[in-house]
């Protein structure tokens, strides 16, 4: 099955700083996700994205699927922005089944 | 839009009974449902794939007889761990999808269930 890897596994940040988060796949996908899972365990979608460009506030992500990696940028961090990011992928050949990376944790400190 | 919900966000039982677990697309008619399973500090992985009307189709390793998944109507999935034992003790969080919703293959996930099982 595909394989996705995430990277770094661990993140800490002071507030205020930026921040890129690196996801690895290793075969052409039409599905790729972005979450943010909260200490209460909810996933959060920050994108859809299996290609090209997106912004949504502070967020940003950009996936280069020729390359099979995407990236997930973090500006101007809260405290808020703690958790734990998810990327996961899927391919319609695989009935959209999502295979998630190993998250990357981040904490972000006041 | 796009909100998933499942009841309940938490329970408790003794090991031998069973547990069912409800996943609810509340603002969508929900084509495919998946379930996951998520140890602590660790990422999730998929159980099963759920189409309305259909039987599920579960993923290498997981037990069928044990967890029951039933896809009865567009906005309702169920998941019932039967016969629990500790090692059953989890997160367990469904997603929900539907080609007219969103992005076509966008999956919209739940709240989450957690399991404890003594």
């Amino acid at each position: 099955g595909i394989q996705v890897e995430q990277s770094p596994p661990d993140l800490i940040l002071q507030e205020g700083a930026n921040s890129t988060l690196r996801c690895n796949f290793s075969d052409s996908v039409n599905n790729l996700q972005w979450f943010h899972q909260n200490p209460w365990g909810q996933l959060i979608n920050l994108f859809y994205i299996p290609s090209g460009t997106k912004q949504n506030g502070r967020l940003s992500a950009t996936t280069v699927a020729t390359e099979r990696y995407s990236l997930l940028y973090i500006s101007s961090s809260q405290t808020t922005d703690s958790g734990v990011y998810f990327c996961a992928v899927a391919r319609k050949a695989a009935g959209n089944k999502l295979t998630f990376g190993g998250g990357t944790r981040v904490l972000v400190k006041p | 839009g796009a909100v998933v919900s499942q009841h309940p966000s938490w329970v408790i039982c003794k090991s031998g009974t069973s547990v069912k677990i409800e996943c609810r697309s509340l603002d969508f008619q929900a084509t495919t449902m998946f379930w996951y399973r998520q140890f602590p500090k660790k990422s999730l992985m998929l159980m099963a794939t759920s189409n309305e009307g259909s039987k599920a189709t579960y993923e290498q390793g997981v037990e069928k007889d044990k967890f029951l998944i039933n896809h009865a109507s567009l906005t309702l999935s169920t998941l019932t761990v039967t016969s629990a034992h500790p090692e059953d003790s989890s997160f367990y969080i469904c997603s929900a999808s539907s080609p007219g919703q969103g992005s076509y293959y966008e999956q919209y996930f739940g709240p989450g269930t957690r399991l404890t099982v003594t």
